[in-house]
């Protein structure tokens, strides 16, 4: 069974401490993850995707990375305002109709 | 670009009652839309899949009789909860793909249902 579990569900951070989030999956397949970030009250934003093992994507502060069990995504010198929950999704290669598997999400709190 | 509206941003309806919501991309052409629900401190749980002018799929479990998927255009799809009860109370969120993107979603900002 397609699978994402994200690790930690919460996070506290001091401005400028710099860590990662980590996304596992268990996936037939891997066709895309997909990483979000979720404000409260509001629909994700898209961040990044990332399609095969080695590949990386950065933007800003964020850098996205992908193996062949899970991403990273890594948050060098955070500030207050990338304070948020941030989702990881993967697309399976058995899936026909484009639908992702969402991990629970990672509640990100960055205290200035 | 990739920017996805929803319409009502909340709504509060009595219970009997139904209520549409809508979805649109704005500046592109959705091959699909999805729909979601989403509990407080819980991630997303995708209700349905829609194509333009097909009927929608919807997960187990969704009742496809009471959230009415329709699916007009490259541009809009609606979501009809009928007859509303405070159970369904929650937060919506569509997200459209469109054609090239190789399956990314760009989701709406989400539409707060009251069911007093």
């Amino acid at each position: 069974e397609d699978q994402v579990t994200q690790s930690p569900e919460a996070l506290r951070l001091q401005e400028g401490e710099s860590s990662s989030l980590n996304c596992s999956y268990t996936v037939s397949g891997l066709r895309g993850l997909f990483w979000y970030r979720q404000d409260p009250g509001k629909g994700p934003e898209f961040l990044f995707t990332l399609y095969s093992a080695g590949e990386e994507k950065e933007k800003e502060r964020l850098k996205a990375t992908l193996t062949k069990k899970e991403s990273f995504l890594h948050i060098t010198a955070p500030k207050p305002e990338d304070s948020a929950t941030y989702l990881c999704a993967v697309l399976s290669g058995s899936s026909n109709t484009g639908k992702l598997i969402f991990g629970q999400g990672t509640t990100l709190q960055v205290k200035p | 670009g990739a920017v996805v509206s929803q319409h009502p941003s909340w709504v509060i309806c009595k219970s009997g009652t139904s209520v549409k919501i809508e979805c649109r991309s704005l500046d592109f052409q959705a091959t699909t839309m999805f729909w979601y629900r989403q509990f407080p401190k819980q991630s997303l749980m995708l209700m349905a899949t829609s194509n333009e002018g097909s009927k929608a799929t919807y997960e187990q479990g969704v009742e496809k009789d009471k959230f009415l998927i329709n699916h007009a255009s490259l541009t809009l799809s609606t979501l009809t909860v009928t007859s509303a009860h405070p159970e369904d109370s929650s937060f919506y969120i569509c997200s459209a793909s469109r054609q090239g993107s190789a399956y990314e979603q760009y989701f709406g900002p989400g539409t707060r249902l009251t069911v007093t």
